[in-house]
């Protein structure tokens, strides 16, 4: 299977703790973009890399977040002293270059602080 | 007025009727409008893509209102599997690439 693919598919944590989910790209695709979802709500834009270089990033990602990409394939997304509100669905998705807004995303990781 | 605005539903249907979802956006500048799909506890997939006036693609039709600035997604000859929720996506009007997705369409077809 040569689709996004995104480690762990559930993560539960205590909060205060730090976790780092990880995201593998299709191969081919040189932009790479995170996003949250909760319950009822459809994603939320978090950031977005073109190859290594993270280009943008939402006001949604407060200081305890940062996220890598340092070969310019695989990310990481990593939340220092997670709170309940950060309890969510981690979305990744890639996409081309030459058609950045037909995004492929990945299953995702699901965050649960209790 | 956000971005992007749906009815969050839930459509309930009978197999083979049509059903018409709308979505409404702000961004007056956008050029480009897509349908997505999300099955419970999925992933979102790319249904369709609106680039001028409309698409079509077996028994789904996206058409766009840019004067009125709202998206259409009809569904003919319902499925049972057509049940998801459908995500209206427009691309953020302050980012170079990032997505806006509405709340979302419950559909649910029934037997």
């Amino acid at each position: 299977d040569t689709g996004v693919s995104q480690d762990p598919r559930h993560k539960i944590t205590k909060r205060g703790q730090n976790v780092t989910f990880r995201c593998d790209p299709i191969s081919e695709h040189n932009r790479l973009y995170w996003y949250r979802q909760t319950l009822g709500q459809g994603p939320e834009f978090l950031t977005y890399f073109q190859n290594e270089a993270q280009l943008e990033k939402s006001r949604l990602l407060s200081d305890r977040f940062s996220a890598e990409r340092p070969k310019g394939s695989f990310s990481t997304l990593e939340i220092q002293r997670t709170e309940q509100g950060d309890s969510a669905m981690y979305l990744c998705a890639s996409s081309l270059t030459s058609s950045s807004y037909e995004q492929y995303f990945g299953p995702g990781t699901r965050l649960t602080v209790t | 007025r956000k971005e992007v605005e749906q009815d969050p539903g839930p459509f309930n249907v009978p197999e083979g009727a049509t059903v018409a979802f709308n979505c409404t956006y702000s961004n007056s500048a956008s050029q480009s409008f897509f349908w997505y799909r999300q099955d419970c506890r999925k992933e979102p997939k790319l249904l369709m893509s609106v680039y001028s006036s409309g698409n079509e693609d077996g028994r789904f039709t996206a058409q766009l209102n840019r004067a009125s600035q709202y998206i259409s997604l009809l569904i003919r000859d319902s499925k049972l599997s057509d049940s998801a929720t459908y995500l209206c996506v427009v691309p953020n009007s302050n980012s170079g690439y990032a997505l806006n997705f509405g709340k979302g369409t419950s559909l649910l077809v029934t037997p």
